[in-house]
C-alpha cells in the first residue's frame, strides 16, 4: 500500500470548516483513500473514503485532486468533540484481505 | 448493533505473567483483526481472522502471543511471558466480507507490564 503524509498537528476554531491535508504520491490506480479518526481514549471510526471522485456524507467531505496525488478531509463547521488524531491511508481497493496501515496522523484540536 | 466489544479495559500485571484479552465483534462481521498502538503512534496490525481461521500474521506476532477465534465468534489474544515492551493498547476491529471494508473498532485493551 502506498505511504502517506499527514502535518502532525493542526488547530481550529470552533464552528469553522477544518480542512486536514494528506498528500499519497505514489497512489496506485486501484488504491483507495481512506481516513479514519481517534478520539481520546477510543478505537479509531472510519470517517470517509473514495477513489477519485469527492465524497460527502453526514460526517465529512473528501476532496481528492486529479491526479490522485493528495486529497483533503474537509470537516465543515467543527465542534470541540472533532478534536482527534486524524489518519489517512491508502489501500487496495474492495475485496483485499489487506489490513489498514495507520501512519503517525495529525492532531487536530478544536479551540473553542 | 452494540459494537465491539473488549475485555478488560485496563489490565496492569508483572513482567512474566500471563495476560488474555477477549474481543466480542459486532454480531454478523465475519471478519476480527487485531491492533497493538503504543502512546503517540498509530495502530500496528497484528493477526486477522476470517470465520475461525486465521489468515494473517504480523512479524510483530511473535512466538509468545497467540490469538484464536474459536467457532468464528469471540476472539481472545493471550501474550505469555510479558515484557516491559508488551505495554501498549491493544484493539480489536471487525468487519463483514465485501463490498463493505470499513472496520469497526473496539475501545481496546491498555496493557501495562510493570
Amino acid at each position: 500500500d502506498a505511504k502517506t503524509t499527514q502535518p502532525p498537528s493542526m488547530d481550529c476554531a470552533e464552528g469553522r470548516a477544518a480542512n486536514l491535508p494528506c498528500n499519497h504520491s505514489t497512489i496506485s490506480g486501484n488504491e483507495y483513500v481512506y481516513w479514519y479518526r481517534q478520539i481520546h481514549s477510543q478505537g479509531p471510526q472510519y470517517i470517509i473514503h473514495g477513489l477519485k471522485n469527492n465524497e460527502t456524507n453526514e460526517m465529512a467531505s473528501l476532496i481528492i485532486t486529479e491526479d490522485r496525488k493528495s486529497s483533503t478531509l474537509i470537516l465543515p463547521h467543527a465542534t470541540l468533540r472533532d478534536t482527534a488524531v486524524y489518519y489517512c491511508i491508502v489501500r487496495v481497493a474492495y475485496g483485499s484481505a489487506r489490513q489498514l496501515t495507520f501512519g503517525s496522523g495529525t492532531q487536530l484540536t478544536v479551540l473553542p | 448493533d452494540t459494537g465491539v466489544s473488549q475485555d478488560p479495559r485496563h489490565k496492569i500485571t508483572k513482567r512474566g505473567q500471563n495476560v488474555t484479552f477477549r474481543c466480542d465483534p459486532i454480531s454478523e462481521h465475519n471478519r476480527l483483526y487485531w491492533y497493538r498502538q503504543t502512546l503517540g503512534q498509530g495502530p500496528e496490525f497484528l493477526t486477522y481472522f476470517q470465520n475461525e481461521a486465521q489468515l494473517e500474521k504480523s512479524r510483530l506476532l511473535s512466538d509468545r502471543f497467540s490469538a484464536e477465534r474459536p467457532k468464528g465468534s469471540f476472539s481472545t489474544l493471550e501474550i505469555q511471558r510479558t515484557e516491559q515492551g508488551d505495554s501498549a493498547m491493544y484493539l480489536c476491529a471487525s468487519t463483514i466480507d465485501p463490498p463493505d471494508e470499513k472496520l469497526f473498532f473496539g475501545s481496546g485493551t491498555q496493557l501495562s507490564v510493570l
